[in-house]
C-alpha cells in the first residue's frame, strides 16, 4: 500500500542546534516533494520544493535533501530558534496535476 | 492583504443541516483546492479546480459539492451534515495545475453536533 511517514514523536531540541526531520514514502514515484510549516490554528505555509532530479535545496537556514533510491527526504533547520517551533509537513505529488499527499507532520519544539 | 481567505472561520451546526464554506484568492492563481484536516491532523485533498474546471475529485461523499463561479472563488457546500464531517477545512491555491507551491487559507473549523 502507499504510505508517507514522518517522525510521529515530537522532536525536542536545544536552541542553536540543528533539527533534522525525516519523511519516508513507499509505493510512490513523486516528481517532487514539498515541505510546509503549520502553526496551531493556522493553515500550512510553503517552505521548500525539491524535484526528483535534485539532491539538495537550501533556503537561508533550511536545507532539504531528496533521495529517490532510499525514498526519503530529510529537512534540516540549522541554528534553530524557539520561533522555529511548529509542525512540519512533507508532501509529495501523486498522479497528474498538482495533487499533494501529505504526511501527518512532525512537531518540533525548540527550547531556549 | 489576505492572499487566500475563507469564511466563516468557525461553523457549529446540527447533524442533518446543510452548510457552505466560501473561499477567495486574490493572487491571480488559476488553480484552487479544498483539503480536510481531521482530528489526527492528516491533511487530505478533496477537490481541485483549474480555471473553473474540476480536475481532482477524490473519494469524497457526494454530500460534498464544490462550486467555482470564477477562478478566484471556490466554495464548498455540504448537505446532510454528519458527525464525521467535523474537521478543519482548508482552501488553497496555486499558480496553475503544474508542480508548484500551494498557498493555504486560515481554515474553517466545522463542528457537527
Amino acid at each position: 500500500s502507499q504510505k508517507i511517514e514522518q517522525n510521529s514523536e515530537a522532536l525536542n531540541i536545544q536552541e542553536g542546534k540543528t533539527a533534522t526531520l525525516t519523511c519516508n514514502y513507499t509505493n510512490y514515484s513523486p516528481a517532487y516533494l514539498q515541505w510546509y510549516r503549520q502553526d496551531p490554528g493556522r493553515g500550512p505555509v510553503f517552505l521548500l520544493l525539491i524535484r526528483e532530479n535534485e539532491k539538495e535545496k537550501r533556503k537561508e537556514r533550511l536545507k532539504v535533501t531528496f533521495d529517490t533510491t532510499l525514498k526519503q527526504s530529510l529537512f534540516h533547520i540549522t541554528a534553530s530558534q524557539p520561533a522555529d517551533s511548529a509542525t512540519y509537513l512533507c508532501a509529495l505529488n501523486s498522479g497528474g496535476y498538482n495533487k499533494l499527499i501529505f504526511g501527518a507532520g512532525t512537531r518540533l519544539a525548540v527550547h531556549p | 492583504d489576505t492572499a487566500v481567505s475563507q469564511t466563516p472561520k468557525y461553523l457549529v451546526t446540527q447533524m442533518g443541516n446543510d452548510k457552505s464554506i466560501k473561499c477567495e484568492q486574490n493572487l491571480g492563481h488559476d488553480t484552487m483546492y479544498w483539503y480536510k484536516q481531521d482530528s489526527k491532523k492528516f491533511l487530505k485533498i478533496m477537490f481541485s479546480y483549474n480555471n473553473k474546471e474540476l480536475i481532482i475529485n477524490e473519494t469524497v461523499p457526494n454530500r460534498f459539492s464544490p462550486k467555482s463561479p470564477d477562478k478566484a472563488h471556490l466554495n464548498l457546500h455540504i448537505n446532510s451534515l454528519e458527525l464525521g464531517d467535523s474537521a478543519v477545512y482548508f482552501c488553497a491555491s496555486s499558480q496553475d495545475r503544474t508542480y508548484n507551491e500551494q498557498f493555504f487559507g486560515p481554515g474553517t473549523r466545522l463542528t457537527v453536533l
